[in-house]
């Protein structure tokens, strides 16, 4: 059974412009979320996806998108960045029977300039 | 809405000296509770969940934490540290029920540090 993967590990933007991360979901797991995690904080809830269809929000402007493919691999895109979009990008996916456990990615470091 | 509130931003202890990493949330309505782990530059790992049934729950590695619905505390525990129990420590919560399996709320994290 494959882990969850992520990628870049590490990516460096400058303001206004977009970016696209992408994660790898784990065998088998048809759900994925995303969160944000500032420095020195706690992972927010940005979204989930299940079925390739967006199924939760939190409280995240528009600018920040999601898609997730059919092989349920993921992307969360990230339009006009702004330099408190810098922080770490944790996807986590799991399987939507009861409650299942979401199983974290390494994660990607944004540091947006 | 819910919310996570961990007491401790940090917590320095000396190797096996037992240790307690305090949680208490806020929820309207009936929650899963978790910790997760997180080493230096690495994702998160879960330590262990309470679903229902024993409030006691228990990790392989030896920590364990209670629910304590009266007092809604979830603190976390661990008789005797190691050295590589240093990590950043997440108390989590989780809608028991409802469609929006992965909305996770998180504490602010406490950072667990054991010296030799």
């Amino acid at each position: 059974e494959t882990g969850v993967t992520q990628s870049p590990t590490h990516l460096i933007k400058t303001r206004g412009q977009q970016v696209t991360l992408r994660c790898s979901s784990q065998s088998g797991h048809n759900t994925v979320s995303w969160y944000q995690q500032a420095l020195g904080q706690g992972p927010q809830f940005i979204f989930q996806y299940y079925r390739e269809e967006e199924n939760g929000r939190g409280n995240f402007p528009p600018r920040f998108s999601g898609l997730q493919f059919p092989n349920y691999s993921s992307e969360l895109n990230v339009n006009a960045l702004e330099l408190d979009d810098s922080a770490l990008y944790l996807c986590a996916s799991s399987k939507p029977t009861g409650v299942d456990t979401q199983y974290f990615g390494p994660g990607t470091r944004l540091t947006v300039l | 809405a819910q919310s996570v509130t961990q007491l401790d931003s940090q917590v320095p202890v000396f190797e096996e000296a037992p240790v307690e990493l305090r949680c208490n949330y806020s929820s309207s309505v009936s929650v899963y509770l978790f910790w997760y782990v997180q080493y230096p530059n690495q994702g998160l790992q879960l330590l262990l969940k309470y679903l229902s049934g024993s409030t006691l729950v228990e990790s392989i590695n030896g920590f364990e934490a209670e629910f304590n619905k009266s007092q809604t505390s979830f603190h976390l525990r661990k008789p005797s540290v190691h050295i590589s129990d240093t990590a950043e420590y997440f108390c989590a919560v989780r809608n028991a029920g409802g469609t929006s399996y992965g909305k996770l709320t998180f504490g602010q994290g406490t950072i667990l540090t054991v010296h030799p």
